[in-house]
């Protein structure tokens, strides 16, 4: 079975500076997609990114990106020129791309609470 | 504008009671999902549905129970099975295909016991 672990509970940072948070996971399969969710303290999850596993390039979205190593099984989300507007509970995800079963749910590491400081 | 819908915000089960939670959706997804989160637990998947009149249990189905009659709804009850129910719920959905399909999700409803 699959597996996401994020092993920063919480992180800091300072407002415009850039902050960095891990991911690992543990699958057996060669195909997959990957994601960070936003939880902020209205607690409504919100996608930040999406990476195919099958894509080399890493994935980025305005002052999102991620560093994908696919050998390393490491999926690390960069913050750029940070915002207060960042702070929120961030959870890295894991789905196998066969749809039907089990197989197509997400699975979820247990989230890297960041504070940004003005 | 198209989203998900659940309702209430929050939520109050007294011992032995059935409470239920509606998750509604006007995005068209086939696929629908219910989670449940604790502090320090990320979120855990209680049970999904693919398409209408079909679901199955996820990895924590003890004590809930769900339908799917119609396409937009995917309401979850809370059963007085559930033992430790205080805990916030989401709901999600999805496109069907192959692919990293997104999921979308509501607000969450907050549960507790009184």
């Amino acid at each position: 079975a699959q597996t996401v672990t994020q092993s920063q509970p919480e992180m800091s940072v300072q407002e415009a500076e850039t902050v960095t948070l891990s991911c690992t996971y543990d699958t057996s399969e060669s195909d997959y997609y990957l994601f960070w969710y936003k939880q902020p303290p209205s607690r409504q999850m919100i996608l930040v990114i999406r990476q195919e596993a099958y894509k080399q390039q890493n994935a980025t979205e305005n002052r999102f990106s991620v560093n994908f190593q696919k050998a390393a099984k490491s999926f690390s989300l960069k913050i750029s020129d940070s915002q207060l507007g960042d702070a929120a509970m961030y959870f890295c995800a894991y789905r196998s791309p066969n749809y039907g079963g089990s197989q197509g749910n997400l699975i979820f590491g247990k989230g890297t609470k960041l504070s940004v400081k003005p | 504008d198209g989203g998900i819908t659940q309702s209430p915000k929050y939520l109050f089960r007294k011992e032995g009671q059935n409470v239920t939670l509606s998750c509604e959706q006007n995005l068209n997804h086939d696929a629908m999902y219910w989670y449940r989160q604790d502090p320090g637990q990320g979120l855990r998947l209680i049970y999904y549905s693919q398409i209408v009149n079909d679901f199955q249990k996820g990895d924590i189905a003890e004590g809930y129970s769900v339908s799917r009659e119609k396409k937009e709804s995917f309401p979850l009850t809370v059963t007085s099975a559930q033992k430790n129910p205080t805990a916030f719920y989401l709901c999600a959905s999805s496109m069907e295909g192959r692919g990293g399909n997104i999921q979308y999700f509501g607000a969450g409803t907050r549960l507790s016991v009184l």
